[in-house]
């Protein structure tokens, strides 16, 4: 069936540091894919989204290519800073149905 | 503004007894999801509706229900045959894309979650 798989948190970074999470994804035909992003004590806020192959998301410096060949979306910063902790799950929705399938989640602490 | 609302924001529940969870949007999205997040761990489909009066079970539908009586709102009722039901509740909804009529929705929409405790 489908499914996410997404690098294993925590991760702590320093502040200015280079941010790559990792997601990989099984899935029949071409599904759209997504990123999520959850403060604490929150919901999830949508924080980029790819709908099909070699499309590039990106939003508040974040960006991740969806790479058909690789099947993955992996998520990057350049410059990461304190207000970027959070969680962040990667997620995809095939075109026919209407289920969405999550990773578990990434955790990032930026220390200053 | 148009968004979801979640209430309460924090409920606590006694064993044995149900509580509902309210979620409402006015964004005018067809479809609406309920899932549950424990801590540390991902996102698990409780329920999902597509539209009014149809529903779905998803993953862990077990000890739970929900009604779908008009398109803003879609309430999740906890039972007290849930037997694990501390956890943060959220509720999301999503539009139908429907640009090439194969059913594709875009992305899905957030409430800020009901955490649910059981004393």
């Amino acid at each position: 069936g489908d499914s996410v798989t997404q690098m294993e948190g925590p991760v702590t970074l320093s502040e200015e540091a280079f941010l790559t999470i990792n997601c990989t994804y099984t899935a029949t035909g071409y599904p759209s894919l997504f990123w999520y992003v959850q403060y604490p004590g929150e919901g999830l806020q949508l924080l980029l989204k790819a709908t099909k192959a070699d499309d590039k998301g990106s939003n508040k410096g974040f960006e991740a290519t969806y790479r058909k060949e690789t099947t993955s979306f992996h998520l990057e910063k350049g410059s990461v800073q304190v207000s970027d902790s959070a969680v962040y799950f990667c997620a995809l929705k095939r075109n026919t149905g209407n289920q969405f399938y999550f990773g578990t989640g990434t955790s990032l602490t930026v220390i200053p | 503004d148009g968004g979801i609302t979640q209430s309460p924001k924090y409920l606590f529940r006694k064993e044995g007894q149900n509580v509902t969870l309210s979620c409402e949007q006015n964004l005018n999205h067809d479809a609406m999801y309920w899932y549950r997040q424990d801590p540390g761990q991902g996102l698990r489909l409780i329920y999902y509706s597509q539209i009014v009066n149809d529903f779905q079970k998803g993953d862990i539908a077990e000890g739970y229900s929900v009604s779908r009586e008009k398109k803003e709102s879609f309430p999740l009722t906890v039972t007290s045959a849930q037997k694990n039901p501390t956890a943060f509740y959220l509720c999301a909804s999503s539009a139908h894309a429907g640009t090439s009529g194969t059913g594709a929705y875009n992305e899905q929409f957030f409430g800020p979650g009901t955490r649910l405790t059981v004393l």
